[in-house]
């Protein structure tokens, strides 16, 4: 059964610091693996998606890193913002279209 | 944008009662989820649906039914509410196939007494 581990489960950091969220999964055999961003009390909102075939994926301050035959995953954030509070969970997608989801990170920058 | 709606943001009911669970998504999307989240365990998907009128069990489907009579709608049924049903749900979407993103309403907090 694919298991998602998210390391570390909460991060405090001053604003403009780069950061790193990492992500681990137990099966390698997945299809693509998701980072998705969640506020609080609210739903998640999709941030990156990589292919079994990719190796990395960026959007603005965002890059996300594929390493699938050792089974994980980084988000970078370069610059943190206070907006960039929130809680970060990584998912992989493996067959039946099932998303297993890690626990998140909870991120919160001070300003 | 694709948008997907959830018909509560927040629900009390009584143990025991009926419950049922609206979401609804405007992109024409294939597939459509269920999930709940709760503090400890994240989010765990009880059913998802391929097509109209298909289903198939997540892993945790006991306590819960669905019906997806209209390709935009999927709605969860709690026959009869419990305590341990008090949880957040969330319903998505996604177009199909293994390239796509799932799509997130906003989520029902739902409180069982």
């Amino acid at each position: 059964k694919q298991e998602v581990t998210q390391i570390p489960a909460a991060l405090s950091v001053p604003e403009g610091e780069n950061l790193v969220l990492n992500c681990s999964f137990t099966d390698s055999a997945i299809y693509n693996l998701q980072w998705f961003r969640q506020d609080p009390g609210k739903g998640l909102t999709s941030l990156l998606l990589i292919q079994s075939s990719q190796r990395e994926q960026t959007s603005g301050r965002l890059n996300a890193s594929l390493d699938k035959s050792s089974g994980r995953s980084t988000l970078y954030i370069a610059a943190s913002q206070p907006g960039d509070s929130a809680t970060y969970l990584c998912a992989v997608l493996a067959s039946g279209s099932r998303l297993t989801f890690g626990e998140g990170t909870q991120l919160t920058v001070n300003p | 944008d694709v948008k997907v709606t959830q018909s509560s943001r927040y629900l009390v009911k009584r143990t025991g009662e009926k419950v049922f669970l609206e979401c609804v998504q405007d992109m024409d999307h294939e597939n459509m989820f269920w999930y709940r989240q709760d503090p400890g365990l994240g989010l765990r998907l009880i059913y998802f649906s391929y097509d109209v009128k298909m289903k198939e069990k997540g892993d945790i489907p006991e306590g819960y039914s669905v019906s997806r009579e209209k390709k935009e709608r999927f709605s969860l049924i709690l026959e009869s509410a419990s305590t341990n049903q008090t949880s957040m749900y969330l319903c998505a979407s996604s177009l199909g196939g293994m390239e796509e993103t799932q799509y997130f309403g906003p989520g029902t907090r739902l409180l069982v007494l």
